[in-house]
């Protein structure tokens, strides 16, 4: 079975400080990681995919397959990140896409 | 516009009546999906389908049942409802070209069973 985690419901983080948004998953095979985000009022959304290794509005994140994880990084926050992040699995074969419980992240001006 | 529609927005309806919430997608995807989201905005796959006449139970067991009977509609039918389904249901799409295509996701239908 796979299984998202997401440790922190909440994190609050002064604008201008690093943000890391921690994610770990469970998965006997090859997995696909994403990054999703839901603004107030908007649609949820993907941020970023691990495949693409790219930086979207700041944020990176690795996937590490020795710790299972996929934590996301930004090094400066910024007020527009103030947001509800999800950490999403997908998987070969059976495509069956699930998320993690979610992190609300506030930015403190 | 390709876009993935919801409807309705808001329902509020009474315990034991029958209710279809509506998901279209006019973006030629295969994949769909439907999501709870409960109070404390966590998400829960109800239900998923890999194309037409495919579905799948997902991980949080559900009353609802859905069907796939052409690629672009995903409708999810509760036969009698009571307040424990009361929340918001999300629906989404995506490419069937591999686990690593976005999902696409609909405005959402806040469901209130009194």
């Amino acid at each position: 079975a796979q299984r998202v985690t997401q440790p922190e419901k909440l994190l609050s983080v002064f604008k201008g400080a690093p943000v890391e948004l921690k994610c770990n998953y469970s998965y006997s095979g090859s997995p696909e990681l994403f990054w999703y985000v839901q603004y107030s009022r908007q649609r949820l959304q993907l941020l970023l995919r691990h495949i693409s290794r790219e930086s979207i509005k700041g944020f990176t994140a690795d996937l590490n397959k020795g710790e299972t994880s996929f934590h996301l990084k930004k090094p400066f926050a910024q007020e527009e990140d103030s947001a509800m992040y999800y950490c999403a699995l997908n998987s070969f074969g059976n495509e069956k896409l699930t998320f993690g419980t979610g992190t609300r992240l506030t930015i403190i001006p | 516009e390709a876009d993935i529609y919801q409807t309705p927005r808001y329902l509020v309806i009474g315990t034991g009546k029958k209710i279809t919430l509506e998901c279209s997608q006019t973006m030629g995807h295969d994949k769909m999906y439907w999501y709870q989201q409960d109070p404390g905005m966590e998400l829960h796959l109800i239900h998923y389908s890999y194309g037409v006449n495919s579905t799948e139970k997902g991980d949080l067991s559900s009353e609802s049942t859905v069907s796939r009977i052409r690629t672009e509609h995903f409708p999810l039918t509760l036969e009698s409802a009571r307040p424990s389904h009361t929340s918001q249901y999300l629906c989404a799409s995506a490419p069937g070209q591999g686990a690593n295509t976005e999902a696409f996701f609909g405005q959402g239908t806040r469901l209130t069973v009194v």
